[in-house]
């Protein structure tokens, strides 16, 4: 069975601080991944997207970004962080085949930014 | 407009009771729909995906989609305390691997 993987679950940092969150998938190979965040008592904002090793589609215009090293393997990253960066992030894969728009959640990251 | 509009609750309920939850969405595109449901402070779990119009049935729950009306519903038979949490409903896109999804509604089922 697949199993999805987040570290670490809780995060304080200060403004202005780097960040780096890691997912990683088991159990399947070219996996799709996703970044999400959640902000309280909303939604969920797609963040970032990746189809393959190195691919990666950013939907949001802001100071984050993802890579992807290795297939089942993806990286949320910040230089700097900002307040607004505060809030729930989640990391997804849906398969690569059958019903490719099943995405499964792993628990999460609480960042918050001080 | 956005793509998808879901109730945005909260809902309480006595234990027992049926649980009905509502999503409206847009874009006639949309292919497959999806529930989630997140408990608190938890990553959200998918519960039931459904392709056509019609009712989908997984033990307690129900999933209806109405296409020509653009309305999606998830009903809970007999609710539990445990169906306490968030429940998103997501929408994709034909040849999207993206998913649009409601607010949530939070529901809360009192013992």
């Amino acid at each position: 069975s697949q199993t999805i993987h987040q570290w670490p679950a809780t995060l304080v940092q200060p403004v202005g601080s780097p960040l780096s969150l890691e997912c990683t998938v088991e159990g399947t190979s070219n996996p799709n991944l996703y970044w999400y965040r959640q902000a309280a008592g909303r939604g969920l904002q797609l963040l970032f997207y990746s189809v393959g090793i190195g691919q990666i589609s950013s939907e949001v215009p802001q100071n984050l970004s993802a890579s992807r090293p290795q297939d089942r393997q993806f990286i949320l990253s910040s230089k700097k962080l900002l307040l607004s960066d505060s809030g729930f992030y989640l990391c997804a894969w849906s398969p690569d085949s059958g019903i490719k728009e099943t995405q499964y959640f792993g628990p999460g990251t609480r960042l918050l930014v001080l | 407009q956005k793509e998808v509009e879901q109730d945005p609750g909260p809902l309480s309920v006595p234990e027992g009771a049926i649980v009905s939850l509502n999503c409206t969405y847009s874009n006639s595109a949309f292919q497959y729909f999806m529930w989630y449901r997140q408990y608190s402070r938890k990553g959200p779990e998918l519960l039931m995906y459904t392709y056509s119009s019609g009712n989908k049935e997984d033990g307690r729950f129900t999933a209806q989609v109405d296409k020509s009306s653009k309305y999606i519903s998830l009903f809970i038979r007999d609710s539990q305390p445990s169906d306490s949490a968030t429940y998103l409903c997501a929408h994709s896109v034909i040849n999207d691997y993206k998913l649009s999804f409601g607010a949530g509604t939070t529901v809360t089922v009192r013992a």
